[in-house]
């Protein structure tokens, strides 16, 4: 089956300094890759819907500026939080779909983000 | 406010025996449901039903989708040590926003 990668699992930074995740489908070719966040007792909420070569579409309320997506290839997307805050503490998660008409989404493990 | 709830939380079974879990969800702008298998790694993707009526099946793994009364259930037969996992409801809604269940902690005892 579909296999997507999220890297790292875990990680604890300082305030104020910058966190990039990434994500890479191992197995299949992922023209669209999305990241999503979840907040406290709810389901995951899109932030960016990221396309192989060109630029990351964000959701409405979600600051591009901050957290910056990187689709540098069919396999690898990365989600970078620039400037950290406490506030960005968090669960990120990835997913990748086969093709763009194909509804079945494929999920990375998840990033647990702490900033501190 | 749109949920997705699974039933039951957690479920003990012993090899060879049959079991049913059930979601059921209330989501806008519905888009398909999907089943997934947590165990270590990511959520394994199992199913996706987006008709009424039609199951899917894989292996001793079989799923249905009631749209009219908003749930799915997720059948496994002659189950085995290794179907032990958490597994995930999920309804996708249009615009690609997921809302997944609490998921059910299935243990099969050998």
């Amino acid at each position: 089956g579909a296999v997507v990668s999220q890297h790292p699992s875990r990680v604890i930074c300082k305030s104020g300094t910058s966190v990039k995740i990434e994500c890479r489908s191992l197995d299949f070719q992922a023209t669209t890759m999305f990241w999503y966040r979840q907040f406290p007792k709810q389901s995951l909420m899109l932030m960016a819907t990221s396309n192989e070569g060109s630029k990351a579409t964000y959701e409405q309320g979600v600051e591009k500026d901050k957290f910056l997506i990187n689709h540098a290839s069919l396999t690898l997307s990365t989600l970078t939080v620039t400037s950290a805050h406490p506030e960005d503490s968090s669960f990120y998660i990835c997913s990748a779909r086969l093709g763009q008409a194909d509804a079945k989404a494929f999920f990375g493990q998840g990033t647990r983000l702490t900033v501190v | 406010e749109d949920k997705v709830v699974q039933s039951p939380l957690s479920l003990v079974v012993h090899e060879g025996d049959t079991v049913t879990l059930n979601c059921s969800y209330e989501v806008t702008n519905f888009r398909s449901l999907l089943w997934y298998k947590q165990e270590k790694k990511a959520p394994t993707f199992l199913f996706m039903l987006t008709s009424s009526g039609i199951e899917k099946k894989s292996g001793r793994l079989s799923s249905i989708l009631d749209k009219k009364e908003l749930f799915s259930i997720l059948n496994i037969t002659a189950t085995q040590t290794g179907d032990s996992a958490v597994y995930l409801c999920a309804v996708e809604a249009y615009g690609n926003q997921f809302y997944f269940g609490t998921g059910t902690s299935l243990t099969v005892i050998p």
